[in-house]
């Protein structure tokens, strides 16, 4: 039982959008700053979103991240096969004084 | 370019030991945190510690998990980070990625290694 939660998968046809929402509490993400990963089959993870809504340099701006009081939501536009992935969740949780990560979801265009 | 190498991963038995290393370059090594991250198979991300950046004392944080049994150390010298694994059990089982933590406002998980498979088995 993972700290975040996160649906277990979403899905869309390609060129559309979606939504990964990162459900947490006041003590993780109503306080502290949420981060995104994405991990393709057999590879390492990879950060797309850092301070909730900023993006590393080579991330396109078809990712982005939002957070509004205890949640967080990426957001990916103009959907493409190569985003068929595991997208998830991290931040600090100061009632715990550890990082926790939401339990993932799996990304399916069709 | 930041690269890093995770090595020392293997079959161990339970109640035994093992040290994984992080070979890192291309960055300032000395003064940044690093971070461990595993993935049991077919699970999630757990994150495992962190070592702080120079600055902040390089003061260590561990899981509940694995506190006591795990440890966290850099050698700046050789620009390697460990991660000594005590008394394993067999849910310690998984890949183990060393990361580079970066920053802009707060902390993230900057650059991953690709991983070393930790399998605790008897």
């Amino acid at each position: 039982q993972s700290v975040l939660t996160q649906p277990p998968s979403v899905s869309a046809a390609p060129g559309q959008m979606v939504t990964i929402s990162c459900s947490g509490s006041g003590s993780n993400i109503g306080k502290n700053y949420v981060s995104w990963y994405q991990q393709l089959p057999g590879a390492a993870p990879k950060v797309l979103i850092y301070d909730s809504t900023m993006r590393p340099s080579g991330i396109p701006d078809r990712f982005s991240g939002s957070k509004s009081g205890t949640s967080a939501t990426l957001g990916i536009t103009g959907l493409q096969t190569g985003d068929e992935a595991d997208y998830y969740c991290a931040t600090w949780d100061s009632s715990l004084s550890v990082v926790v990560f939401g339990g993932g979801t799996k990304v399916t265009v069709l | 370019e930041v690269q890093l190498m995770e090595s020392g991963g293997g079959l161990v038995q339970p109640g035994r030991s093992l040290r994984l290393s992080c070979t890192a370059s291309g960055f300032n090594f000395g003064d940044d945190a690093m971070s461990w991250v595993r993935q049991a198979p077919g699970k999630g991300l757990e994150w495992v510690g962190s070592i702080k950046k120079k600055v902040h004392g390089g003061a260590t944080e561990y899981a509940a998990s694995v506190e006591g049994r795990f440890t966290i150390s850099k050698d700046v010298s050789k620009a390697i980070a460990y991660l000594q694994m005590n008394s394993l059990e067999t849910e310690d089982t998984g890949m183990y990625y060393c990361i580079r933590v970066g920053y802009g406002s707060s902390w993230y998980f900057d650059n991953w290694g690709q991983g070393t498979l930790v399998t605790v088995s008897s």
